[in-house]
């Protein structure tokens, strides 16, 4: 079945260092979304990107949409602790018998020493 | 604008007893996604609703179950809960069901079964 997997799994990174987080799906997406869910919360809506190599920024993270769609990255400079949680992207998929229902990478764990 | 809101925060129940878990979209949604998260792991999609008809439903056994409401709210139902079944339950409101808009999170249900 269709599988969006994502590296690191965790990454522990001193305050003020950049971190990276990949995600890789097996089938190309008519679009991919990220969300933070902070430690003991729910998945925070981040952004969307839909076109084949688009970047966007909001503040100090950058958001990357592969040429063939099929992976996209985060990446944030000079992490603070407000940035700890878990990263996920997710994008549509099938879901057994379930067509173009957002699936959810493995996430990434962000953890931030001050 | 209202959030999504789910209820109860947390619930405690026993191998195969049967719950209930409620959900208010947001306003202006018509759409609502279940999705069960265990702990370290990405949401897991269930099912979803549109306009009272299931629209598409994941790898999860018929002992879980789900209503939507005319007003859009909804309700997951799990029989027969079995250890496994102990999760966060998300809750979350879309405009469109086809995986190409966000997805908005309420708090979640916290499951445990004894």
């Amino acid at each position: 079945g269709q599988q969006v997997m994502q590296i690191p799994q965790y990454q522990h990174v001193q305050e003020g260092e950049d971190f990276t987080t990949y995600c890789n799906s097996s089938t190309t997406l008519s679009n991919i979304q990220w969300y933070k869910q902070r430690p003991g919360g729910h998945p925070v809506f981040l952004i969307q990107l839909v076109k084949s190599g688009e970047v966007k920024k909001q503040k100090r993270l950058t958001f990357q949409f592969g040429e063939a769609k099929k992976n996209s990255s985060l990446h944030i400079t000079a992490t603070q602790t407000t940035d700890v949680g878990t990263y996920f992207c997710a994008g549509p998929g099938n879901y057994g018998g379930a067509t173009n229902k957002l699936i959810f990478g493995t996430g990434t764990l962000l953890a931030v020493q001050p | 604008e209202t959030g999504v809101t789910q209820s109860p925060t947390h619930l405690i129940k026993t191998r195969g007893q049967q719950v209930t878990l409620r959900c208010s979209s947001q306003s202006g949604h018509n759409t609502v996604s279940w999705y069960q998260q265990a702990l370290g792991q990405g949401p897991q999609f269930i099912f979803q609703y549109y306009r009272e008809e299931e629209n598409g439903r994941g790898n999860f056994p018929p002992r879980f179950s789900g209503l939507q409401f005319p007003n859009y709210s909804s309700e997951l139902n799990v029989n027969a809960l079995e250890l496994d079944d102990s999760a966060l339950y998300l809750c979350a409101s879309s405009l469109t069901g086809d995986g190409n808009s966000p997805l908005h999170f309420g708090n979640g249900t916290r499951l445990t079964v004894t």
